[in-house]
Order: structure tokens, then sequence, then C-alpha cells
């Protein structure tokens, strides 16, 4: 069965500072992984996916994500985080045999503070 | 700009109402998903639908249905309604085929039940 976990329910950065968002992932086969960020009273807005290729990928507003299949992780990174940054994101994995079913992780709730 | 539109952001309903929850993409996607989101459990598939009067059950399907009767529509339907399906809302669409596109998604309706 597919499992996300985001170990972490907030995340406390100053402003300037790097981030990090952890995620791990369990999966039969390869996966598709993505991360995708909510802003308050809003719905959920696509930031960046993994399919194949190059472990790093980079998504919208400056987000980077990195692959690691030894370690089942798919943690985002910013190098400077920035106030506006705060929200709540949500890492999701489908298998590609699985069809159309994505599951998301709890979330995790970014704060930064200038 | 493509949208996923949701009929209404928030909606007050009592015991044993039968509730239509509205949704309408305008891009042309194959794949139609609702999720209710809850704090600490994430977001998690009630339904899902991958062609024009096709659905499939997700991991929550009790006390709801849903309709498909167009590519651009996809209904959720709260039978009877109950307190503890008062939750946000979130239906998405994706692009149909191999499963590594990204969702789009709606505002998300918040829902209490009385």
């Amino acid at each position: 069965a597919q499992s996300v976990a985001q170990p972490e329910d907030q995340v406390n950065v100053a402003e300037g500072n790097p981030l990090t968002v952890k995620c791990t992932y369990s999966v039969s086969g390869n996966p598709y992984l993505f991360w995708y960020v909510q802003y308050p009273n809003r719905g959920l807005q696509f930031l960046l996916k993994y399919i194949t290729g190059d472990n790093l990928v980079k998504g919208s507003y400056g987000f980077e994500a990195e692959f690691n299949k030894s370690q089942t992780s798919f943690h985002l990174k910013k190098p400077s985080a920035l106030v506006s940054d705060s929200a709540l994101y949500f890492c999701a994995v489908r298998a590609v045999t699985g069809g159309f079913k994505t599951i998301f992780g709890a979330g995790t709730r970014l704060f930064v503070k200038a | 700009d493509v949208k996923v539109t949701q009929s209404s952001r928030y909606l007050v309903k009592r015991t044993g109402e039968k509730v239509f929850l509205e949704c309408v993409q305008d891009m042309d996607h194959e794949n139609m998903f609702w999720y209710r989101q809850d704090p600490g459990l994430g977001l998690r598939l009630i339904y899902f639908s991958y062609d024009v009067k096709m659905k499939e059950k997700g991991d929550i399907p009790e006390g709801y249905s849903v309709s498909r009767e167009k590519k651009e529509r996809f209904s959720l339907i709260l039978e009877s309604a109950s307190t503890n399906q008062t939750s946000m809302y979130l239906c998405a669409s994706s692009l149909g085929g191999g499963g590594d596109y990204g969702y789009t998604f709606g505002s998300g309706t918040r829902l209490t039940v009385v």
C-alpha cells in the first residue's frame, strides 16, 4: 500500500535562512512524487514533481526538492526563506503502476519569521 | 487561466439533508477527484472518475456518492449529511494517461453540518 509521512507538523525558520520540509514515502515500484502548497482558505497549488531523471527537481517560487531513492525521501528545500512562504505544504505520491490514485501526507505548516 | 471551480465556498446544512457539492473544470481533463481535508489527517480521497459516467471509490467513500454526466462536471453527493462530514472538501482534476501529471485544485468548500 502507498503511504506518505511528513514527520513534522510545523517548521519554523527565520527569513533569509534555508528551509527544509521533510517527506518520506512508501510505494510498490517507482514513484511519482509531488509537492503542493496551500495558502489560507485556498485550494492546493502544484509546486513541483519528480517523475524520472535528475534527483534534484526545481519548481515554482524558488523551491526545489531532492529525490533520494535509498532513503525513500523527497524533501522540499529553499535556499532563502521569505515571510510569504508561510503556508501549509503537502507531499504526495503515486505509484507508476498505481493508476490514478495519489496519496497525500498530513501536511507541514511552515512559519517564516521576519 | 485554467480553473477548477467549486460552486460554494461555505455551506451550512442540517443533519439528514441531502447535500450536493458541484465542481467544474475548463481544462478538458479526463480525471477528476474529490478529497476531504481535515486537520492532522491531510487529504483523503473520497471518489474519483477517469471518464464520463465512470467512478471509482477512494479510501473513504462511505456516506458519499458521485455523478459525472459530463466531462467537465463532477458532483459529490452526501446522501444524508451527518456532523462527522463537517470538513473542507476539495475537488481536483488532471490529465489522463500515465498518471505523472499534477493536479489542479479548486478553492474548496467548507461544509458545516449542524
